[in-house]
């Protein structure tokens, strides 16, 4: 199975609740990027945490690795309906960048 | 700030044909990453490429190729066109150590018919 695993693979929240998206990997990684993609759209660059890193915050983001059990979560808080998107870990070796299946966010207005 | 340019955006071609992507990655990106996306599937890993060499391999098919030339743009080139073929082509690059974060392109939109 692949490197990069979401969890849930579809999650719908309302307006102003957080969102949390869990992923987890197989290989070892130099780091895990999250990106985010609108529909049918290009993949936009979120976050990225160091493989020497535990949490990590960038506005109203916040992630976290644990790479004893090779898995990080994505947490969005105080969400937006211009947060529906799906949203996508990706697991950076040394020259490869191996995405997961995505988690699918619905905000409800 | 550049980014990276993906052509064409849209692409329409017939079975058993050829189709030809360019990527042109942000000035100075050294790393070219290539992938396909699948209605409603996760971007799958192609191909890469560091400083013009083919730097690992993913799940492309043998009817596909690609290369970096020596401006670092890159072309992924597609024959023997089939209907599963149609997806979302992405370009990726980055700068430097694998600690970089990538960025990607618009995509193309290859429909084969």
């Amino acid at each position: 199975s692949q490197q990069g695993e979401e969890d849930p693979q579809a999650l719908s929240i309302q307006e102003g609740e957080n969102a949390t998206m869990n992923c987890s990997y197989k290989t070892s990684i130099n780091n895990l990027q999250w990106y985010r993609q609108n529909s049918g759209r290009g993949l936009v660059h979120l976050i990225l945490i160091r493989s020497n890193e535990r949490e990590k915050h960038s506005g109203r983001l916040r992630v976290t690795l644990d790479t004893s059990k090779k898995s990080s979560s994505l947490l969005i808080t105080a969400s937006r309906a211009a947060d529906t998107a799906s949203y996508f870990c990706a697991g950076a070796g040394s020259y490869q960048l191996t995405f997961g299946k995505g988690t699918k966010l619905s905000v409800i207005p | 700030a550049a980014g990276v340019i993906q052509s064409p955006r849209h692409l329409i071609k017939e079975k058993r044909e050829t189709a030809t992507l360019k990527c042109y990655p942000i000035p100075r990106h050294d790393t070219v990453y290539w992938y396909q996306q699948g209605p409603g599937q996760d971007p799958q890993f192609l191909i890469s490429f560091y400083e013009k060499m083919q730097s690992d391999k993913g799940s492309i098919p043998d009817r596909f190729s690609a290369q970096q030339f020596s401006d670092y743009h890159s072309e992924l080139n597609m024959s023997s066109l089939e209907l599963g073929d149609s997806a979302l082509y992405f370009c990726a690059s980055r700068k430097g150590s694998p600690g970089t974060e990538a960025f990607f392109g618009q995509g193309t939109r290859l429909t084969v018919v």
